[in-house]
């Protein structure tokens, strides 16, 4: 089966930092990745959507200079989270589109920011 | 505008059968997935459907009504390790998932 990873799984900064979250393709390339936020008992939220070799995608409402994403590789895209505040603190999941129909979700990445 | 309804909680008995049901609205369809997700983890995938009818999986199924945009996921002899959130997203005209906000199963003993 496809294996996304994400690192880290779980991350705690102090308000005003930058926090980088990284998605992997493990066994097969994916030209496309998204990055989602999931808030407690909410269901997941599309932020992005992150294409090799150029410019992130943002779904509205999303600040594309808060959230900066870069997909540099067909199997690596990493969501930064700039000048981080309390309200950020959510689970990031990231998948991986193979081919058309198959996404995959890594683990995700619980972050707190206090 | 894109909608996908499922209920939003359920409850079942241990060794039971249940069915969740998900009717979505969406521009283009190009197949429906059923997720399950743990509390506090990632979804992890169940199944796919793009043509209509029933996909059996070992204690899981899932069919398909194109015409009537309709889905329903079918859980056999259900553990207690089932009790979970099942998500339903449709894939869209632009190949984008559209999530449904999910059903969360309680299985009693």
């Amino acid at each position: 089966g496809a294996v996304v990873s994400q690192h880290p799984s779980r991350v705690i900064c102090k308000s005003g930092t930058s926090v980088k979250i990284e998605c992997r393709s493990l066994d097969f390339q994916a030209t496309t990745m998204f990055w989602y936020r999931q808030f407690p008992k909410q269901s997941l939220m599309l932020m992005a959507t992150s294409n090799e070799g150029s410019k992130a995608t943002y779904e509205q409402g999303v600040e594309k200079d808060k959230f900066l994403i870069n997909h540099a590789s067909l199997t690596l895209s990493t969501l930064t989270v700039t000048s981080a505040h309390p309200e950020d603190s959510s689970f990031y999941i990231c998948s991986a589109r193979r081919g058309e129909n198959e996404q995959y979700f890594g683990p995700g990445t619980r972050l707190t920011v206090t | 505008g894109q909608n996908i309804d499922q209920p939003t909680e359920m409850t079942a008995t241990e060794g039971a059968i249940v069915q969740i049901n998900c009717t979505y609205q969406t521009s283009g369809f190009n197949g429906l997935f059923w997720y399950q997700q743990h509390a506090g983890e990632a979804p992890t995938f169940l199944s796919y459907n793009v043509l209509d009818g029933l996909e059996e999986k070992g204690r899981f199924s899932s069919f398909l009504s194109r015409s009537k945009g309709y889905s329903y996921l079918l859980l056999k002899e259900l553990q207690m390790k089932d009790s979970a959130s099942y998500l339903c997203a449709v894939l869209d005209s632009n190949y984008q998932l559209i999530w449904g906000a999910g059903t969360k199963l309680i299985i009693k003993p």
